[in-house]
């Protein structure tokens, strides 16, 4: 079955790049109808989404954070990232690596999440 | 678009019928989802476009909508249910979540 898997540094800090790898086990990144997505959850808050990787070029990110942010697929095909540029402590959260797709209509594959600290 | 969810925090006991609502700013169509979440996990896809349940999901479980408000009912809470429940909307950009609802015992 699918499976994803967050991996990166715990803390990262201020004004740094936050960067985390998805891996990702038993679907192609490639294919179609597919998003992969990456989203944050604020220590006792709700959930952001951050945005998506579409057929391993095609991007879509959340306003919010536009500007900051780089989604993207390794040469492997089984890994994409995430990269967060100019960290503040509000950017310390748990972050998931996540699936949605046209066929199940929400995000119904996620990582167990993992925190990353801001912080000197 | 912003989902309002409510109540905050809803306090019953197992057995009991657990209603949840969940608000949409403007039209999400049927694009609503519901999610569950306990404590140092990731959420758990429940309902999908506002009344279809995931796989593997009991039927006491079901969602509904009238327009922009949208329901979350467990129709006996059993004591795996005590959580927090996310709606999120995939009908316009970017893609939102309500603040959560805590159905705690």
């Amino acid at each position: 079955q699918v499976q994803l898997r967050e991996s990166g540094p715990g803390l990262v800090k201020p004004s740094q790049t936050l960067s985390l790898i998805c891996t990702v086990s038993g679907a192609s990144l490639s294919n179609y109808g597919y998003y992969w997505s990456w989203l944050r959850q604020r220590p006792g808050e709700g959930l952001e989404w951050i945005g998506y990787i579409y057929t391993r070029v095609d991007t879509s990110y959340n306003p919010s954070l536009k500007s900051r942010v780089t989604i993207s697929v390794d040469t492997s095909d089984s890994q994409f990232s995430l990269r967060l540029s100019s960290v503040t402590a509000a950017d310390t959260a748990v972050y998931f690596c996540a699936r949605d797709s046209d066929f199940a209509r929400a995000f119904d594959i996620w990582g167990q999440g993992t925190l990353v600290t801001v912080s000197s | 678009i912003v989902l309002t969810q409510s109540p905050a925090t809803l306090s019953l006991s197992p057995g009991e019928r657990a209603t949840l609502s969940c608000r949409a700013s403007q039209s999400v169509g049927s694009y609503l989802i519901w999610y569950q979440q306990k404590p140092g996990q990731a959420p758990r896809l429940l309902i999908y476009d506002a009344s279809l349940r995931a796989t593997g999901i009991p039927a006491r479980f079901s969602g509904a909508v009238s327009g922009t408000d949208f329901t979350l009912t467990i129709s006996s809470l059993e004591p795996e249910d005590f959580a927090v429940y996310y709606c999120q909307q995939r009908s316009g950009w970017p893609w939102t979540f309500g603040q959560g609802t805590k159905v705690e015992v």
